[in-house]
């Protein structure tokens, strides 16, 4: 079945790049989103890319596809201590879209 | 606009006991969705509604879990009976289509004892 795979931890120090990686199994996929979760609350949707493009850029995220490898990043410039959360990649299953499999997050901690 | 509601926020009840937890969709959003989160599993599907019709079941972990929706703004999630390993976050989300981005609302955390 489909799989999404991400590193659990990522710390970085406020003011610095962070990159969250992804990789997914299923080539049929039609979206890959990345949502982000802090802690009691629920999943807020950051961003998402159709898998026929190669990059998205939202004001401070950068979303890179590589679909041949199956490998998906979420870059986050000049990380904030609010940005520290649990960042999940999802991708929509090719047969059933609306089908979301998501990894199992990666917790970004950023430091002073 | 209001996002997703759920409730309760939390619930904390005893093996055995009946728990439901409910949600409220976006207005308009014709597809609804209940995720469990665990710290084993991650996230997953448990049933998929459209036009307050289920689609998509499969997820549902056994006969002890029921959902229901009556009307397009109101779904429930029920366990009965609870079991200890039913303890998780379950996440009510919905979309305008089924295929449209999902959102999620802040999820309601069970712990049965």
């Amino acid at each position: 079945g489909e799989d999404v795979e991400q590193s659990l931890f990522l710390s970085v120090r406020e003011g610095d790049s962070s990159v969250i990686n992804c990789t997914y199994t299923d080539s049929s996929s039609t979206y890959l989103y990345w949502y982000k979760q802090e802690p009691g609350a629920g999943l807020q949707l950051l961003t998402y890319i159709f898998s026929n493009m190669d990059m998205k850029q939202d004001q401070r995220l950068t979303v890179l596809l590589n679909k041949k490898d199956k490998h998906l990043s979420l870059r986050i410039a000049d990380t904030q201590t609010g940005d520290s959360a649990i960042y999940f990649c999802a991708e929509s299953s090719g047969g059933s879209n609306y089908k979301l499999t998501f990894g199992k997050g990666t917790l970004l901690t950023v430091n002073p | 606009d209001a996002g997703v509601i759920q409730s309760p926020r939390h619930e904390v009840t005893e093996m055995g006991q009946e728990v439901t937890l409910r949600c409220k969709p976006i207005s308009g959003h014709n597809s609804l969705f209940w995720y469990r989160q665990t710290m084993m599993r991650g996230l997953e599907l448990l049933i998929y509604f459209n036009n307050n019709v289920p689609i998509d079941d499969s997820g549902m972990p056994e006969d002890r879990f029921s959902a229901k929706m009556p009307n397009a703004s109101f779904s429930t999630l029920k366990i009965q009976p609870s079991e200890p390993r039913d303890s998780a976050v379950y996440f009510c989300a919905s979309s305008r289509e089924p295929t449209d981005t999902q959102y999620f609302g802040p999820g309601t955390r069970l712990t049965v004892l």
